[in-house]
């Protein structure tokens, strides 16, 4: 069974950098079968697709249009988990958090737990 | 990119009733489209994938079809705990999209 375990921090302050952690039990972030997203919900409620990272023989990184010059996802094969690095957050950054298992004919299968992050000054 | 439209963005039905939430594609592209269901602080629980494939454990009311730029998910005889916000998703190229949701009420 996979299980996805998000941790970082609930409040920022703009202008910082947030960090999210995404560790993995069942499979291994190196898997050549699947790939590890972030995809966020603003308070709206609406989901947007971050980025991801994946391992086919070497990684590789796509990243969303909105985000893409303040994303870096990285992989982190000593811990079996992968992260999320946003800088520059402002307040229209607050949103839920979440990471997942996309896996073979494109199944999003397996969702971390969700962290709410809120940026305010 | 590819845009997801869905419709309608909330919907009340019965129990008993077939529901079908559509969601439509800015341009064709074939499988590689997710429904999900999501309810009130969970993450959003998978449905069906690549249009058509129930995935595992999730009830055979549940349904979906499309493909071009139209999609559909459908649920034969809704049940109380059907209860939630619907999303579609194409995973077909990045960057990936998520239709804006439609909320099922009873």
């Amino acid at each position: 069974q996979v299980q996805l375990q998000q941790s970082g921090p609930g409040l920022m302050k703009p202008s910082q950098t947030l960090s999210l952690t995404c560790a993995i039990s069942g499979d291994t972030v190196s898997s050549k079968s699947a790939a590890w997203n972030w995809v966020r919900q603003s308070p709206s409620g609406g989901l947007e697709w971050l980025g991801r990272t994946y391992y086919r023989s070497k990684w590789y990184n796509n990243y969303g249009v909105s985000v893409k010059s303040r994303l870096v996802i990285n992989p982190d094969t000593s811990q079996n988990q992968f992260s999320l690095q946003l800088s520059s957050v402002t307040p229209e950054d607050t949103a839920v958090y979440y990471c997942a298992r996309e896996s073979t004919a494109g199944r999003w299968d397996y969702w971390g737990q969700g962290i709410l992050v809120t940026v305010s000054s | 990119d590819i845009q997801m439209t869905q419709s309608p963005s909330s919907l009340s039905a019965s129990v008993g009733d077939r529901v079908t939430i559509t969601c439509r594609a800015s341009q064709r592209f074939s499988g590689y489209l997710n429904w999900f269901q999501q309810k009130p602080g969970k993450a959003p629980k998978l449905l069906i994938f690549a249009a058509s494939t129930l995935q595992s454990g999730v009830p055979s009311r549940f349904s979906g079809s499309g493909s071009g730029t139209d999609f559909t998910l459908t649920i034969s005889s809704l049940q109380p705990e059907d209860i939630a916000t619907y999303y579609c998703q194409q995973n077909y190229e990045t960057p990936f999209s998520f239709g804006g949701g439609t909320k099922l009420e009873i």
